[in-house]
């Protein structure tokens, strides 16, 4: 079965305190892997696709990375506008469906 | 470039009703995959519908059923409602199995079960 986990639940950072989000996924003929971006009450929002090992994105802020296993959202110098949950998601099957983690919920204190 | 719509935005249901939800797919896709979100989770994958048919069905009783249009509109219907079906209903589109895969998602229609 497909799955996909994602580390920490929650996360708290200061204004400018750079870390990083952890996607473990288990998906079997993964075509991708997903970020999203989701505010309260709102849809998910598309941040980055990742194809293969070793692959790295970067919009602003954020710099998505993928290996084998995992793959990681590094938060560099974050804002409090960064607050939100971001979302993992592999994509596989004929439909393409996406097999969602539960989210890591970030906050970030001005 | 027009995104992804959903209606209605929020909605209240008596166990036992059933429910249709909306879904306008963004300009130029033809593919609308549904999600239900439970409070605290990630989506979980209802169906897809590819040129007016299903396309792949995840973990989900058949009082879930669903059609797309011609325009590549599609709807959400659940029969028989439950408490448990009290979640985010989520519509995303996509460009095809010919296209790119990324999914893109509408604000989604709130349902309360009661």
């Amino acid at each position: 079965e497909d799955q996909v986990t994602q580390s920490p639940e929650a996360l708290r950072l200061q204004e400018g305190e750079s870390s990083s989000l952890n996607c473990s996924y288990t998906v079997s003929g993964l075509r991708g892997l997903f970020w999203y971006r989701q505010d309260p009450g709102k849809g998910p929002e598309f941040l980055f696709t990742l194809y293969s090992a070793g692959e790295e994105k970067e919009k602003e802020r954020l710099k998505a990375t993928l290996t084998k296993k995992e793959s990681f959202l590094h938060i560099t110098a974050p804002k409090p506008e960064d607050s939100a949950t971001y979302l993992c998601a592999g994509v596989s099957g004929s439909a393409r469906q996406l097999t969602f983690g539960s989210g890591t919920q970030l906050t970030v204190l001005p | 470039e027009t995104g992804v719509t959903q209606s209605p935005t929020h909605l209240i249901k008596t166990r036992g009703q059933q429910v249709t939800l909306r879904c306008s797919s963004q300009s130029g896709h033809n593919t609308v995959s549904w999600y239900q979100q439970a409070l605290g989770q990630g989506p979980q994958f209802i169906f897809q519908y590819y040129r007016e048919e299903e396309n792949g069905r995840g973990n989900f009783p058949p009082r879930f059923s669903g059609l797309q249009f011609p325009n590549y509109s599609s709807e959400l219907n659940v029969n028989a409602l439950e408490l448990d079906d009290s979640a985010l209903y989520l519509c995303a589109s996509s460009s095809g199995l010919a296209g790119g895969i990324e999914q893109y998602f509408g604000p989604g229609t709130r349902l309360t079960v009661t």
